[in-house]
């Protein structure tokens, strides 16, 4: 069945650095959905890419989609504090699978 | 904005009592989820529904039942409560069409401990 891995578990970061988190799939994928969730929050949609080899950009994250389309990637660039909060990439199959998430701690 | 709310932010319920989690959204939306989010694990999907008296299976559906009379409400019934259903429950929502094609819009979560 579908498998969805997510890497890292945690990263910390200091203010200013980069983070990357990375989310592979063991098929090949029609689209990809990244979700936010910040500390005692809900998770919030961010963005859907769909066509191999996708860029997609948010102020200073930027969403990949693998030219396979089996992997997916958000790097944000120089983080602040207030990009703490859990990544999770969600794939399709006849529904969406959530990875289980990156949390992300952003130390000032 | 989509709004989509579950009615208690927080929730103690002892085993083997039978407990209804409710979920209501106010935007016409036909799709609507019901996951559980553990450490560790993610987001797991118990149940989802398409339509009104219409409910499919999701991943982890056993010690679960939904009921969906109305369109706004979805709600997730806990037969016979286990301690090992302790956990956050998140509802969501999302248009129609195909439903891993949509972005779904979450509510706050319920915090269910079940003693």
């Amino acid at each position: 069945g579908q498998q969805v891995m997510q890497i890292p578990q945690y990263q910390h970061v200091q203010e200013g650095e980069d983070f990357t988190t990375y989310c592979n799939s063991s098929t090949t994928l029609s689209n990809i959905q990244w979700y936010k969730q910040r500390p005692g929050g809900h998770p919030v949609f961010l963005i859907q890419l769909v066509k191999s080899g996708e860029v997609k950009k948010q102020k200073r994250l930027t969403f990949q989609f693998g030219e396979a389309k089996k992997n997916s990637s958000l790097h944000i660039t120089a983080t602040q504090t207030t990009d703490v909060g859990t990544y999770f990439c969600a794939v399709n199959t006849d529904k969406l699978i959530f990875g289980t998430g990156t949390r992300l701690q952003v130390f000032p | 904005d989509v709004k989509v709310t579950q009615s208690s932010r927080y929730l103690v319920k002892r085993t083997g009592e039978k407990v209804f989690l409710e979920c209501v959204q106010d935007m016409d939306h036909e799709n609507m989820f019901w996951y559980r989010q553990d450490p560790g694990l993610g987001l797991r999907l118990i149940y989802f529904s398409y339509d009104v008296k219409m409910k499919e299976k999701g991943d982890i559906p056993e010690g679960y039942s939904v009921s969906r009379e109305k369109k706004e409400r979805f709600s997730l019934i806990l037969e016979s409560a286990s301690t090992n259903q302790t956990s956050m429950y998140l509802c969501a929502s999302s248009v129609p069409g195909q439903i891993s094609n949509q972005p779904q819009h979450f509510g706050d979560g319920t915090r269910l401990s079940i003693l």
